[in-house]
């Protein structure tokens, strides 16, 4: 079984409406990451939580949020999706220093 | 502030070394990391080197680091074809985050 699921795998959207994406883990990780990859971008990171009750903006939280409902679940929202937000999404997990990070499989979005 | 950067593309002759630059500005990194992403997956952590060091050799695997002049090299030895995929350094400048280049897309031909 993998270690850090993501769902869905592929969503298609329209303007406007709201989308949840999931992220669950199994490898008892306190910290947890979203990014997103964009062609030429490499990655950048949105938001990211150390623990269930700490929660930081990355680069790029504009548009975002986030929720933390359990040290192996961290869910990004997009409120109000809009074409510029179409990429492909990843959630990590680590534990601590050396930060090696393990990744969900991604979510590829397409927001119309 | 904290930059990494990249070059896009690499293509390379199977059996033939690749190597993969990457220059970051941050000199108070503690580890610098190669991930791989093969197509349609997420990233896969490859090997890591801690900044006092200034190589580590892992099989097929080489690191290379001059922090004087900020600059990370992975050589990979006997390319092959299941090398095929994007490459990208991150450093961690000393936080707890990891910041990504640009990544590098190698492609392995016959």
């Amino acid at each position: 079984d993998a270690d850090v699921t993501q769902t869905p795998r592929n969503r298609i959207t329209k303007t406007g409406k709201r989308i949840m994406l999931e992220c669950s883990q199994t490898k008892g990780h306190d910290r947890m990451y979203w990014y997103r990859q964009d062609p030429g971008l490499g990655l950048r990171l949105i938001y990211y939580s150390f623990d269930v009750k700490d929660i930081n903006k990355g680069e790029i939280s504009d548009g975002y949020s986030v929720s933390r409902q359990a040290q192996a679940k961290f869910s990004l929202s997009l409120e109000s999706a809009i074409p510029n937000q179409t990429a492909l999404y990843f959630c990590a997990t680590s534990s601590s220093h050396p930060d090696t990070q393990y990744f969900g499989p991604g979510t590829r979005l397409t927001v119309l | 502030g904290e930059d990494v950067e990249q070059s896009l593309f690499l293509s390379v002759r199977e059996g033939d070394s690749s190597v993969i630059n990457c220059t970051y500005t941050d000199s108070s990194s503690t580890y610098l990391y190669w991930y791989k992403q093969e197509p349609g997956a997420g990233l896969q952590l490859l090997t890591y080197i801690f900044s006092n060091m200034d190589m580590k050799q892992d099989q097929r695997l080489t690191v290379l680091l001059n922090k004087k002049d900020k600059h990370l090299s992975l050589r990979i030895a006997d390319t092959q074809t299941g090398d095929s995929a994007i490459y990208f350094c991150a450093e961690d400048g000393n936080t707890d985050k990891l910041i990504f280049g640009t990544g590098t897309r190698l492609q392995v031909f016959p």
